[in-house]
Parts: C-alpha cells; structure tokens; sequence
C-alpha cells in the first residue's frame, strides 16, 4: 500500500513565524500536492508539484511556498503565518500522467495559529 | 472550467436505511470519476472510482455509476452503519499530471 506520511497530526505556531509542513510518500510518485480543508469549502489545492524541483501554483497559493528538493519529499512553506491559515492541510501524491488513477493522501495535519 | 457539485449536509441517517449522496459535474473530455470518504480526525481514502461512461464502481457495500447523459456520479449504500459516518467527497481528475478537482464533502451521520 502506497503510504503518505505527513509530519506533525497537530501544529500550534505564532503569528509571524515561518511554519513547514513536511509530507513523504514511498511509492515513487511523480505527482504531489497540498491542500487546506476547511469547513465548507472543502478542499482547495495550494500546490502541487509533478517532479524534482517543479512547482505549479494550485487555486490559493498566496502567502505559501513549496520546496521539493527530492522526489519523496513535498514540504509546504507559510513564510509568515497569519491567523487565516488555522486550518487542516493535507497532503497526497499520485503517480504521473494517468488520469485514473486516485491520489492517496496522509493522514493530515491540523494547525493552528495563534 | 471542470467543476463538481454534491449535495449540502449534513445527511442524517438510521442505521440499515437507505443511503443517496447526489454528485453532478462539469468537465470538457472524459474524466475519471471518484468517491472519497475521510472518517474523524483522519486523512482522505478512496472509496471506489470509474473511469468511463457507464462504469460502475463498488466498495464496502457502496456504489456509484458513471452517467455521462446526466453528467452524474451519485453515491449509493443499500443499509448504511454506524460505522459509515463520516465525510464523503466527489471528485474528478483533471488534464494528466494535474489535481483532482473536488467537491465540498458531504457529511453522513448515522444513529443506532
């Protein structure tokens, strides 16, 4: 089974920090992505990324950045948290270019900031 | 642009009745077509999923068929559990190498 390892389950960080979420997948995706959940609004895509070093901006990228420096590996940035970024993240990864196959996410992490 | 809309909850349920969860979508090409379920405090999983017009996909007892005429991907259960309750998304993919583009979830109680 494709597992999908996100860093932290809860997350409670200061106005003005920089936060980094951390998300590792072990099936050799091509495809990754973040999203933030948010009661509804469902989920909304920030980033994705579809190789090493790639990044694609999803339906809400400001005041987020993303870093993918190996291919396992999809960290999500908030260069300067801001109370409207409380909220659950998740993310998932897919393998490349076939449009039939399901993303698999982690578990999620829920993060606050205060 | 490609879009999915599923009925507001929350929906709220006895145990054993029967279970609809309306899903229609918007999309140029021929998208696949999926269900996902997220049970409390936990992660997005794939319930079932169909890849072509007229496909029926199945898991756990739900089921969903692909209507291409209605544009439509409605999520079924015969005899819902305690155990079903929970949020469940449609969603649909995108070009290749893209994002799922989802709906805003709908929540299913279900009470003994």
């Amino acid at each position: 089974d494709v597992k999908v390892t996100q860093s932290s389950r809860y997350l409670v960080k200061r106005t003005g920090e920089k936060v980094f979420l951390e998300c590792v997948q072990d099936m050799d995706h091509e495809n990754m992505f973040w999203y933030r959940q948010d009661p509804g609004l469902g989920l909304r895509l920030i980033y994705f990324s579809y190789d090493v070093k790639m990044k694609e901006k999803g339906d809400i990228p400001e005041g987020y950045s993303v870093s993918r420096e190996k291919k396992e590996r999809f960290s999500l940035i908030l260069e300067s948290a801001s109370t409207n970024q409380t909220s659950m993240y998740l993310c998932a990864s897919t393998i490349e270019d076939l449009t039939d196959q399901p993303q698999h996410f982690g578990d999620g992490t829920r993060l606050s900031i205060l | 642009g490609d879009s999915v809309t599923q009925m507001e909850g929350p929906v709220t349920l006895s145990e054993e009745a029967f279970l609809t969860i309306n899903c229609t979508y918007t999309a140029t090409g021929y998208p696949s077509l999926f269900w996902y379920v997220q049970y409390p405090g936990e992660g997005l999983q794939l319930l079932l999923k169909a890849t072509k017009a007229d496909d029926k996909g199945s898991n756990k007892g739900f089921e969903a068929t692909y209507r291409k005429e209605t544009t439509s991907f409605h999520l079924e259960k015969g005899s819902v559990q305690v155990s079903d309750s929970a949020v469940y998304f449609c969603a649909l993919s995108g070009e290749a190498g893209t994002a799922l583009i989802f709906g805003k979830g709908t929540t299913l109680s279900v009470s003994s």
